[in-house]
């Protein structure tokens, strides 16, 4: 059975950092595109990152560009997203998941991120 | 980069069908799409592939009453004999150049 469990998540002051991870079992970690999709209380997904198999290529959403980083550790199953300079808008449900083009797609259980005072 | 649009709700009645939309930006009209399907309060989940022929995979353990077809820059999600589970929130994704974009998602009423 795929799982993808994430971590991390918790409440933050603006303009803090934090790091979400995501661990990856039954699956070929190393073989998949992975992403980070996030859901703010009350909207629809929003895609934020994705990361290459072998994490030489990074793609961010533009509202998160120099503030997140997306890395991943292949030898540990694990997938990671370095969050600085957090906003308000940027709190949200954060879901660990395979790239929505790969042939099977799977979620984690999300962690949640909030950003206040 | 394409956009995806759809309705922002939907219903039917217990045991009926019904057919979401999801409309692909000019100039996207082939592009492959993903269905994902989120249940009030859990995390999304993965139904098909659909490819602008109309063909799709579905993922695994996605029940058989779920299909895809296709129609120019039109991709449908048909949820037949309509069950009080399949009241949720479905968005479709697409991809372009390794970048990803939802829908805004259409939420399903089950009547």
């Amino acid at each position: 059975e795929v799982q993808l469990v994430e971590s991390g998540g918790t409440l933050v002051q603006p303009g803090g950092s934090l790091r979400l991870s995501c661990a990856a079992s039954g699956l070929t970690f190393r073989t998949y595109w992975m992403s980070w999709v996030r859901q703010a209380p009350g909207k629809g997904l929003e895609w934020v990152a994705n990361i290459k198999v072998d994490g030489s290529e990074k793609n961010y959403v533009d509202s998160v560009k120099g503030r997140f980083t997306i890395s991943r550790d292949n030898a540990k199953n694990s997938l990671y997203l370095q969050m600085n300079s957090l906003r308000a808008e940027d709190t949200a449900v954060y879901y660990c998941a395979t790239a929505g083009w790969t042939l099977d797609v799977y979620w984690g259980q999300g962690t949640l991120v909030t950003v206040s005072s | 980069q394409p956009v995806l649009t759809q309705s922002s709700s939907a219903s039917a009645s217990l045991g009926s069908s019904v057919k979401l939309t999801c409309t692909l930006s000019s100039g996207h009209s082939t592009y492959i799409i993903a269905w994902h399907q989120q249940q009030p309060g859990k995390a999304p989940r993965y139904l098909m592939r659909l490819e602008s022929s109309g063909g799709y995979k579905k993922g695994s353990g996605v029940p058989y009453r779920f299909s895809g077809s296709s129609s120019g820059a039109d991709r449908y999600l048909t949820i037949s004999n309509l069950q009080s589970e399949d009241e949720a929130d479905y968005y479709c994704e697409t991809w372009d150049n390794n970048i990803q974009v939802f829908g805004g998602g259409t939420k399903v009423t089950v009547l």
